[in-house]
């Protein structure tokens, strides 16, 4: 069956990069794009940005300056990479399947020295 | 970028009651293609969302048939036939027909 499993670090440093990896199973990356989602704690979602299943990424307008999404197709998994992080990035990091039907549990990410 | 205004921010029902959401996008949100790529989320306490309506009106597969969707071009709304308590938490609608895609802000749902 279809599944999504993000992880990576709960903490993370302000001005540091965050990493976080998507790991799916039960489709191909090739086939079907994903999507990266925040929330922060008590607030509405946020979509960050989609990678295809041709490669090709589109970005959130106001993170497109410090936002990288990739893949490796052959580990089935999807990379999310945010430069200078700030204490407003904490929250909730998802991805999903494009078509918004399978969503992660989701990693809880906090900004904090 | 497409900004979505849900109405209203909160809603409060009892049981059995039919209540209806308005999610507004700032621009037509019908694509090229003839599609309409707006959806509707629910996401309850604690959870991921979960779709419950995609390209405006079409039942995603398990959701039950109180969920309604209708709309086009930029108004659009959600109607629940009869709530019922798991249906409680917070609702979004969401577009994905004009890159960067974006959500509403949310209408909670509460028992009155």
């Amino acid at each position: 069956q279809v599944q999504l499993k993000e992880s990576g670090p709960g903490l993370v440093k302000p001005s540091l990069t965050l990493s976080l990896t998507c790991t799916v199973s039960g489709f191909s990356l090739s086939s079907y794009g994903v999507i990266w989602v925040r929330q922060p704690p008590g607030k509405g979602l946020e979509w960050m940005g989609v990678i295809w299943g041709n490669g090709n990424t589109n970005y959130n307008s106001a993170l497109k300056s410090r936002l990288s999404i990739s893949r490796d197709t052959s580990k089935s998994q999807v990379f999310l990479k945010m430069n200078n992080l700030q204490t407003e990035d904490t929250a909730m990091y998802f991805c999903a399947r494009w078509a918004f039907d399978y969503w992660g549990q989701g990693v809880m990410v906090t900004v904090s020295s | 970028d497409v900004v979505l205004t849900q109405t209203p921010p909160t809603l409060s029902a009892t049981i059995g009651q039919s209540v209806s959401i308005s999610c507004r996008s700032s621009q037509s949100l019908l694509h090229s293609n003839g599609n309409t790529y707006l959806n509707w989320l629910l996401q309850r306490p604690g959870q991921p969302p979960q779709l419950l309506i995609y390209l405006v009106s079409r039942l995603e597969s398990g959701v039950p048939n109180r969920f309604s969707g209708s709309g086009s071009g930029t108004d659009f709304t959600l109607k629940i036939s009869g709530v019922e308590a798991e249906d409680l938490g917070v609702y979004y609608c969401v577009q994905s027909t004009h890159a960067p895609w974006t959500f509403g802000g949310g209408t909670k749902l509460e028992l009155k």
